[in-house]
């Protein structure tokens, strides 16, 4: 399975923009990145997902790099409810008939200052 | 509103002693997951229902099993716990298919052993 690397964790102020990196870099044409946090004492919850081009919901911003070796996800406004631990994840178009589980790197924790 | 909900939030149970978690779902989905998450750690795969069908992952201990009885209930059972089995365990669900299987978690069960 294709990698991620994100950095452990990342500091960030309220009420201001957020860019989490993640690299995969040997991701392949029909992996999909997906991203889920988890807060703290919560199960992880869905935040977006996308193949080639830039997606938008309205929990997050994802950003795909050209060469899809990369991508981040970005928070336009950091609120204190946003502190939680970030997981991007990438799965396969077809595994498992569109079952198979994820396999969760170690995430990023952000934390955000008041 | 819950849609994946898992009874109880805390279990204590004893060295050796047999402990069954629970997981139920209102969305009707045809895909239910088991993870177990150790303390500081990201959430691992035990194994999961695609409908019927038990998906077992290669790595998980003889101690765990699992019943779906219905569409809505799933149950983890551990046969016989080790004090190395405390931590949480989350259930997820989805519907299966190719692009998105977004995976719904629930708040999980903090398992204690002693």
């Amino acid at each position: 399975d294709a990698k991620t690397t994100q950095p452990n964790s990342m500091e960030s102020n309220e009420e201001e923009p957020v860019h989490l990196p993640c690299n995969h870099s040997t991701i392949s044409g029909t992996d999909y990145i997906h991203w889920y946090r988890q807060l703290p004492s919560q199960g992880p919850e869905y935040v977006i997902h996308g193949l080639t081009s830039n997606v938008n919901n309205r929990m997050a911003s994802l950003a795909i790099a050209e060469d899809r070796k990369s991508s981040t996800l970005i928070l336009h406004r950091a609120t204190l409810r946003d502190a939680a631990v970030y997981y991007c994840i990438l799965r396969h178009l077809y595994s498992g008939g569109g079952a198979d589980g994820l396999t969760f790197g170690k995430g990023t924790h952000l934390i955000i200052q008041p | 509103d819950a849609m994946v909900i898992q009874n109880p939030r805390y279990q204590v149970t004893q060295f050796g002693k047999p402990v069954t978690l629970s997981c139920s779902q209102t969305l009707n989905h045809n895909v239910m997951y088991w993870y177990q998450q150790k303390s500081s750690q990201a959430p691992k795969l035990l194994f999961h229902y695609y409908d019927k069908d038990f998906n077992n992952e290669a790595d998980t201990p003889d101690n765990f099993q699992s019943r779906r009885p219905n569409t809505s209930f799933c149950f983890l059972d551990i046969r016989s716990p080790g004090l190395g089995d405390a931590a949480m365990y989350l259930c997820a669900t989805s519907r299966a298919g190719p692009v998105k299987n977004i995976q719904y978690f629930g708040a999980g069960t903090r398992l204690s052993v002693l």
